[in-house]
């Protein structure tokens, strides 16, 4: 069973810092991983998508990396912004007819003005 | 940019209610799912459709629950009766199926049972 976990679950930052999300998923049988933003009681934003024959996608100041043989991916935030302020889901599409995603919990970010 | 709508935002119902949460798809889209996140917890998948019938469920799923597509551009879930468990933010998302461009996710139905 696909378990996907996030680290940290939250993180408190000074306004333009460069900083690292973790998400790691136990069965590397994945068709992509989509990053997400949540603002609290809202809705999903999707970030980023990366098919499982990629190694990253970039938007903006946002770049999302997989490796998918040891079960990991990163988003990576550059010169964060207190409008980043959200929590951050990393979700897998699973291998196998499946159309279901997984996400994990997330991580809560706090850029401090 | 194309949206999943998703009405009402919130709703309170009493217990053993029964509530129909609707959404409206991206208009190309040929799947629908729903979702839902307990407070505090995951998102969690409960359902797939496709071409007007279930294609997965989840064991959240059960008899209580039930989706329907009644035109071409509404996707609902309806729950029979509600219980205090079922208070959660029930998510509508769509695709086009082709592994290409991923999910999108509406805003959201915050379910509230007294």
């Amino acid at each position: 069973k696909q378990e996907v976990t996030q680290i940290p679950a939250a993180l408190s930052v000074p306004e333009g810092e460069n900083l690292v999300l973790n998400c790691s998923f136990t069965d590397s049988a994945i068709y992509n991983l989509q990053w997400f933003r949540q603002d609290p009681g809202k809705g999903l934003t999707s970030l980023l998508l990366i098919q499982s024959s990629q190694r990253e996608q970039t938007s903006g100041r946002l770049n999302a990396s997989l490796d998918k043989s040891s079960g990991r991916s990163t988003l990576y935030i550059a010169a964060s912004q207190p409008g980043d302020s959200a929590t951050y889901l990393c979700a897998v599409r699973p291998q196998g007819g499946s159309e279901k995603l997984v996400f994990g919990k997330g991580t809560k970010l706090t850029v401090n003005p | 940019e194309p949206e999943v709508t998703q009405t009402p935002s919130h709703q309170v119902t009493q217990m053993g209610q029964e509530v129909i949460l609707r959404c409206v798809p991206i208009s190309n889209h040929l799947y629908f799912y729903w979702y839902r996140q307990i407070l505090g917890q995951k998102v969690e998948f409960l359902v797939s459709f496709y071409n007007n019938e279930i294609s997965e469920k989840s064991e959240i799923f059960d008899d209580q629950f039930s989706v329907e597509r009644p035109d071409g551009s509404n996707f609902t879930l309806k729950i029979r009766s509600t219980k205090l468990e079922d208070s959660a933010m029930y998510f509508c998302a769509s695709s086009d199926g082709t592994n290409a461009y991923g999910y999108t996710f509406g805003s959201g139905t915050r379910l509230t049972v007294v």
